[in-house]
């Protein structure tokens, strides 16, 4: 099946910088999400990008489906930025909508 | 609009004790899932249900059933908890067609002793 892998694992900034996270997946993919997970566990959707530039505020996310990676762009980052993010793809063909997820990329903020 | 419910939010139980997950949505969603959760993991699905009156395993559906009562809820039930079933459970919908985004419920943390 599709693998999703992400990087960095971890990722620790001090408040105010920008970073970069990444999700390299192995096939062709018809959709492909990111995710913060919160410290209280809630996942929050941050973008439906199976292809192209979405940007909401100081996040942005760019897929080049064809070369199957995903970026997640963070500007300026805050405390509240903390947890983890996850990059999700249903691969085309895919099982009935089935997400597969990375491991996820833990982002510490200090103040 | 409350999108994804899920209840309860915590739970405990003794090996050997059964239970029910339940999941609700309002967004007219035709498919719903459900994924499980273990510490430094991505989520792994366990069963969905394409639409109303089906339903198929998924990654992880050992030790688990569901049943798709209409087209708002899905129900997770586990017959004789296991200390391996001790997780956090998500549930999820989406549409199939079209923009397939999915939205989460805000967890159940299951633990099992």
């Amino acid at each position: 099946g599709i693998q999703v892998e992400q990087s960095p694992p971890d990722l620790i900034l001090q408040e105010g910088a920008n970073s970069t996270l990444r999700c390299n997946f192995s096939d062709s993919v018809n959709n492909l999400q990111w995710f913060h997970q919160n410290p209280w566990g809630q996942l929050i959707n941050l973008f439906y990008i199976p292809s192209g530039t979405k940007q909401n505020g100081r996040l942005s996310a760019t897929t080049v489906a064809t070369e199957r990676y995903s970026l997640l762009y963070i500007s300026s980052s805050q405390t509240t930025d903390s947890g983890v993010y996850f990059c999700a793809v249903i691969a085309n063909g895919g099982s009935q909508g089935n997400l597969i997820f990375g491991k996820g990329t833990k982002l510490s903020v200090k103040p | 609009n409350a999108g994804v419910t899920q209840t309860p939010k915590f739970q405990v139980l003794k090996t050997g004790q059964s239970m029910t997950l339940q999941c609700a949505q309002d967004m007219n969603h035709n498919s719903m899932y459900w994924y499980r959760q273990d510490p430094g993991m991505g989520l792994r699905l366990i069963y969905y249900s394409a639409s109303e009156g089906t339903t198929d395993k998924g990654e992880v559906p050992n030790g688990y059933n569901v049943s798709r009562l209409n087209k708002r809820e899905f129900s997770l039930r586990l017959e004789s908890a296991a200390p391996s079933q001790t997780s956090v459970y998500f549930c999820a919908s989406t549409f199939l067609d079209g923009n397939t985004e999915a939205f989460f419920g805000q967890g159940t943390r299951l633990t099992v002793v």
